[in-house]
């Protein structure tokens, strides 16, 4: 079951910075936040993930509040592509070996020229 | 460098009729899933695998089997497609080695995209 919850749509314009919130507030200790997005007509694709610390790779950066109850998703300079719908997932495993990931209705991104 | 392949991109199917959707991927993953989507909705996991040899059910098992016969290929079949079954599907794999981590890291395929009238 989806353990977050987004706003169903945000927009921003391109080249500026593009901050998509999740809230999960029910968050357990060793669960890890999760983020993928999915382009129109294509598969979801991972982008990140964190624990409890601030992370950054070559896409997004991800913020978690020190409470981990919410997180952001920072899109730095959002360019056209970046249009999609963007899902918070929090995810880890009770000992089995499987690590499920629940799909909830995400975000809409829409980036405007 | 194909990563995860699925095939057919589409397909319109006859009530009645059965089907099998291909999924395969380059990547030596342990872990395959097949998931659906329907229109405005996320994505629901129907089957996965664990390795070559394994399966078992998601959410929404039902209507479906799988194989995994080999460690590159998972399965999707209809026996008897319904329309209820029209949605797009997913196939994703992941890696088990590094830690448990790294299996929620899902590399998903371009969807198959089915009807069923």
């Amino acid at each position: 079951d989806a353990k977050t919850t987004q706003p169903p749509s945000m927009d921003c314009a391109e080249g500026r910075a593009a901050n998509l919130p999740c809230n999960h507030s029910t968050i357990s200790g060793n669960e890890y936040v999760y983020w993928y997005r999915q382009i129109h007509s294509q598969g979801p694709q991972y982008i990140i993930h964190g624990l409890k610390n601030n992370e950054t790779n070559e896409m997004a950066s991800l913020i978690i509040t020190e409470d981990r109850k919410s997180s952001t998703l920072i899109l730095p300079h959002a360019t056209l592509r970046d249009t999609a719908v963007y899902y918070c997932i929090v995810s880890y495993d009770r000992g089995s070996t499987l690590g499920r990931l629940y799909f909830g209705r995400g975000t809409q991104l829409t980036v405007w020229p | 460098n194909a990563g995860v392949t699925q095939t057919p991109k589409f397909r319109v199917l006859k009530t009645g009729q059965s089907m099998t959707l291909l999924c395969a991927q380059d990547m030596n993953h342990e872990y395959m899933y097949w998931y659906r989507q329907d229109p405005g909705m996320g994505l629901r996991l129907i089957h996965y695998s664990v390795g070559e040899g394994t399966t078992a059910k998601g959410e929404v098992p039902d209507g479906y089997n799988v194989s995994r016969l080999k460690k590159q290929n998972f399965l999707l079949g209809l026996e008897s497609a319904a329309p209820s079954q029209t949605s797009v599907y997913f196939c994703a794999s992941s890696y088990s080695a590094g830690g448990w981590l790294a299996k929620n890291i899902q590399y998903f395929g371009a969807g198959t995209r089915l009807s069923v009238l």
